[in-house]
């Protein structure tokens, strides 16, 4: 099993553009989140899924969509790249809504110049 | 709402020192409780854990034990190494919808020789 793929790992971007960072799963998990990570604040749910068609927003989702068309895909949209936008950015999975671990992709690092 | 506060870092220690970490929770219900680790670049990994009260997680030599009368989960580790540097975050399931996991900022640890 692969776990938690993201792409791209790292990724700068002008004030203005859009872009989608990608995220997979091959565990067959039904919930399915999105964090940014920023020095001294921790990790902050941005959007989730928890299953196919169905998805919801976060503590801090403006500025971002998402879609979940296969258990395995969740995609995040930048709309309109901000520089308060860069980030870490973090995908992950689990079984459930509340069933424990949580499975971490390898992040992906955005600069918004 | 549900929250877990753990202490500031950095945390710089002599390798073989004795390493704690304190972490405290507010929540309704019974939540489990985490210790997640992250190494430098890369994305957070499941440490320990424990789901009810006087539970003992451990995990490469870390310990942390579920504490409901003093709502703590306090990482421990006997004698500490220079590859446990990383940052280490307490994080509960929360008695909410829509919210797998909820961390606290982060405990970023540095061990030198």
């Amino acid at each position: 099993n692969a776990g938690v793929t993201q792409t791209p790992k790292f990724q700068v971007l002008k004030t203005g553009q859009s872009m989608t960072l990608q995220c997979a799963q091959d565990m067959n998990h039904e919930y399915m989140s999105w964090y940014r990570q920023d020095p001294g604040m921790g990790l902050r749910l941005i959007h989730y899924s928890v299953g196919a068609g169905i998805t919801d927003q976060g503590e801090v989702p403006n500025g971002y969509n998402v879609s979940r068309s296969t258990t395995e895909d969740f995609p995040l949209r930048l709309l309109s790249a901000a520089p308060s936008q860069t980030s870490v950015y973090f995908c992950a999975s689990s079984l459930g809504e509340h069933s424990g671990e949580q499975f971490f992709g390898p992040g992906t690092r955005l600069t918004v110049l | 709402g549900d929250s877990v506060t753990q202490m500031e870092g950095p945390v710089t220690l002599s390798e073989e020192a004795f390493l704690t970490i304190n972490c405290t929770y507010t929540a309704t219900g019974y939540p489990s409780l985490f210790w997640y680790v992250q190494y430098p670049g890369e994305g957070l990994q499941l440490l320990l854990k424990a789901t009810k009260a006087d539970d003992k997680g451990s995990n490469k030599g870390f310990e942390a034990t579920y504490r409901k009368e003093t709502t703590s989960f306090h990482l421990e580790k006997g004698s500490v190494q220079v590859s446990d540097s990383a940052v280490y975050f307490c994080a509960l399931t929360p008695n909410q919808a829509g919210t797998a996991l909820i961390f606290g900022k982060g405990t970023t640890l540095s061990v030198s020789s």
